[in-house]
Formats: C-alpha cells, structure tokens, sequence
C-alpha cells in the first residue's frame, strides 16, 4: 500500500465546475497536509496547506480534512482554463519527511 | 516565501559523468531538501541537506551516488555521480523556514532537467 494515494485521472470538468480532488493516506498519525499544483513542465507549487479536521477556504480553494477517515481533499470552485495542472497531494509523515501522491491531472474544458 | 533558484536548469550528460546541481535561496532558511520526479511520476524525497554536517539520505540513496553539500543557511549543492541513462529525471530542492509562521510548508525550486545518454 502507498503511503498517499491519488486518483490519476484526468478529471474533466467544464469551465465553471466545481472539481473535486481526493486523496488518502496512510499513517494515522500524520499532522499536516499540503496540496501543490503542477503545471507542465514545471516545479510543484504550494496552493494549500491544512493541520486541523474541517474545511479551511483560501479564494476558490477549499482544502478538507478527516484524519479519523485518513483524508484529504481539495476543492475547486469556478474551475477556470488555466486551473488545469496535475495536483499533488503532500501528507508529512514523520519529522519533515513528506510523502507525495502521485497526483491527479486536472483538465478543466472552455 | 524565499526566492530559489537552481543552477543549471537543463543538461544532457554522457553516461559515466557526474554533475553538480546548485540550490541558492534568497535568505536563509532551517531546512533544505532533494527530491527526484522521473518522468511521469510523483516526487521522491532523496535526502535532507543538513548544514555543517553530513546529509540524511532516504531509503534507496546513498551519499556514493548523490553527494550534497549545504555549507551554509542558502545553499547546497546535489552531485549525480557517474550518471546512467536510469538517472534521467528533473532534481528538485525545496525548503522550509521553522522560524516563519509557515514552519512545515515546503517550497520548490524551478528543478533541474538532467537527461542521460
């Protein structure tokens, strides 16, 4: 079993959309949970981070978190063109060693 | 967040040789990291550059094949040694700041695309 798992899609959405990402993972005692964006050709970048069980909104992102289900998701509301990128989900597991999924692709159609 | 840079980018290099890969951070920072991403894969954690002292290397990499030096709080350099056509793959250095308020956050470099032939 991978420790973070990811569907690798590619998750189609139509313009305006809300996507969905998800992401499991599996040291029960994990404490922080970040999301990047990938683009093509391009280095990660961080977009979310989220330490406590809820949601946690940052402008058309909201990260949720169930630790007791050993999950974490993203959600992206008006889903625009340029939204489309792989998304990487990140769990760090033990002292500052990060576990990576390995990421859903995101295609959001005009 | 800190600025990173890597130093080269891009390189295609003959089986046999090594390269030095160059991360230089724009201030200092506590923690420096080095990841791998083959092509089409997820990011692999190789090792923690430590400063002062000698890298903490993850399961699977060894300091014979990947060097690192971090002499100071912005910079720390990846060695691929005697570089395969398997060593093919963008080398990523992160970094994270424990004196900032987003402590654990790690932020990535622009990477390096080394290809081997």
């Amino acid at each position: 079993q991978k420790e973070v798992e990811q569907n690798s899609g590619p998750l189609s959405v139509p313009e305006g959309a809300i996507a969905s990402l998800n992401c499991t993972y599996s040291d029960r005692v994990s404490q922080s949970f970040f999301w990047y964006r990938q683009y093509s050709g391009k280095s990660p970048e961080l977009i979310m981070s989220i330490y406590s069980n809820g949601d946690k909104e940052d402008g058309r992102f909201t990260a949720q978190l169930n630790k007791a289900s050993q999950y974490v998701s993203l959600l992206i509301r008006d889903s625009q063109p340029s939204d489309s990128a792989t998304y990487l989900c990140a769990v760090n597991m033990n002292f500052n060693k990060f576990y990576f999924g390995s990421g859903t692709k995101l295609n959001v159609k005009p | 967040s800190a600025v990173i840079s890597q130093k080269p980018s891009r390189d295609i290099c003959q089986r046999g040789t090594s390269l030095t890969i160059q991360c230089q951070v724009d201030s200092q920072v506590t923690m420096m990291f080095w990841y791998r991403q083959q092509p089409g894969q997820s990011l692999t954690l190789i090792a923690t550059a430590n400063q002062g002292s000698e890298a903490t290397y993850e399961s699977g990499f060894v300091i014979d094949k990947f060097p690192i030096s971090r002499p100071n709080l912005t910079f720390s350099t990846l060695t691929v040694s005697n570089m395969s056509p398997e060593d093919s793959s963008i080398y990523l250095c992160s970094v994270e700041d424990w004196r900032t308020e987003r402590k654990d956050e790690q932020f990535f470099g622009p990477g390096t695309r080394l290809t081997v032939l």
